[in-house]
């Protein structure tokens, strides 16, 4: 599968709990961002890298969420002492500079 | 920041009839205005987009119009079937690049 790769699908986590999401972008493509998307809403910007560097972050993310893309590959996105309002699909995208971006299929999150 | 706004919330039609999607936008720098289709637990994929220099575009059974004057624009569908059943997302963005900004999504049936 040649697209845009999240793991894990899915995770359930205890409130208070660490939890750490991979996604790997289409090869080549040097912009990555970051989407949460809640039931029944459309999908909020988190934030994005361009190569390694993190060029925006949305106000939604709280000093808890932390996202980095090392070699400017793959990113992580963390959410430290989870808490039941951060249950949501967390979905993934990249592109290249010229054109759209391609999602992946998302880690869905639970806080039990 | 931007503000897409999204009507109607859902929308049921019969089979081959038309379906229409409408948006308004806050931020007159936006330049590119993509459209996504999802389905049931599956990722946004992009259908059509339209970029600001251009009014109409057209893609077999969906269009898209843009008034970039009135900051509106609108999906059409014709010939609606019953795989066109979803939600639909209106968006937009400075460019096909930057972060998107999403509306709230339309739920449509299409009844055979």
């Amino acid at each position: 599968d040649t697209g845009v790769s999240q793991d894990p699908r899915h995770k359930i986590t205890k409130r208070g709990q660490n939890v750490t999401f991979r996604c790997d972008p289409i090869s080549e493509h040097n912009r990555l961002y970051w989407y949460r998307q809640t039931l029944g809403q459309g999908p909020e910007f988190l934030t994005y890298f361009q190569n390694e560097a993190q060029l925006e972050k949305s106000r939604l993310l709280s000093d808890r969420f932390s996202a980095e893309r090392p070699k400017g590959s793959f990113s992580t996105l963390e959410i430290q002492r989870t808490e039941q309002g951060d249950s949501a699909m967390y979905l993934c995208a990249s592109s290249v500079d010229w054109a759209e971006a391609f999602f992946g299929q998302g880690t869905r999150l639970t806080v039990v | 920041g931007e503000n897409v706004e999204q009507h109607p919330s859902t929308l049921s039609v019969q089979e081959g009839d038309s379906a229409v999607i409408k948006c308004t936008y806050s931020d007159s720098a936006s330049n590119y205005f993509p459209w996504y289709k999802q389905e049931l637990g599956k990722r946004p994929q992009l259908i059509i987009d339209i970029r600001s220099n251009v009014g109409e575009k057209k893609d077999q059974r969906i269009a898209v119009t843009l008034n970039k004057t009135a900051k509106h624009f609108s999906l059409h569908i014709t010939e609606t079937q019953p795989e066109d059943s979803a939600v639909y997302f209106c968006a937009a963005s400075l460019t096909s690049y930057d972060k998107v900004i999403f509306g709230p999504g339309t739920s449509l049936s299409v009844i055979p």
